[in-house]
């Protein structure tokens, strides 16, 4: 296991298209996050998933933002109809339920919408 | 309103010098408090969390109930400690961490 995997590392695109990040936590990890981070601030809370289940949303999240964890182990995060606003890292990370709250990140997927 | 505030963007100091990296919190539960660390090129990690009471490469960090802080400090500062650090407090219920803004740390020779 090589920890938390981010495909792909960064993505270029146009205004209007819509992109796909996918996210491979830890295998026995059954808690899975995504935040994104932009440039000069921290990690922002976006979503997260036990197991298959997506428990919470950010209030701050648009709708033409969609998170799937079909089988409970890897995700993927749509954004539709992309604003050059969406210009960001997007991270994932993963953690056992009672796993401490410890959180281990991916590399994370660098977009940047021209 | 749960936040974490990190006064200081850039926090420069000589080698060997003492470090203090500021992190005030607000959060109306019990808190548990964590900083991690971004080095270059790397992935963020977790550097230490309060309930360990743990130093961590030299790092200590205590929580202030009284004065809602959890500063980050090390005693002499070495050339490697130079990263972001983000301080984060767990939120949602117990779910999420709500991070800083970040600090970075350059220790300079």
């Amino acid at each position: 296991d090589t920890g938390v995997s981010q495909d792909p590392r960064h993505k270029i695109t146009k205004r209007g298209q819509n992109v796909t990040f996918r996210c491979d936590p830890i295998s026995e990890h059954n808690r899975l996050y995504w935040y994104r981070q932009t440039l000069g601030q921290g990690p922002e809370f976006l979503t997260y998933f036990q197991n298959e289940a997506q428990l919470e949303k950010s209030r701050l999240l648009s709708d033409r933002f969609s998170a799937e964890r079909p089988k409970g182990s890897f995700s993927t995060l749509e954004i539709q109809r992309t604003e050059q606003g969406d210009s960001a890292m997007y991270l994932c990370a993963s953690t056992h339920k009672g796993g401490a709250n410890v959180l281990t990140f991916g590399a994370g997927s660098r977009l940047t919408v021209l | 309103a749960q936040r974490v505030t990190q006064p200081e963007k850039l926090l420069s100091v000589f080698k060997g010098a003492p470090v203090e990296l500021k992190c005030n919190y607000s959060y109306s539960g019990s808190p548990e408090l964590f900083w991690y660390v971004q080095y270059s090129r790397q992935r963020l990690q977790l550097l230490l969390r309060h309930i360990s009471r743990e130093s961590i490469k030299g790092f200590t960090a205590d929580l202030n109930k009284g004065e809602t802080s959890f500063h980050l400090k090390k005693p002499f500062a070495q050339e490697e400690d130079s990263a972001m650090y983000y301080c984060a407090l767990l939120t949602g219920g117990g779910n999420k961490l709500t991070f800083g803004t970040g600090t970075q740390l350059k220790v300079e020779l």
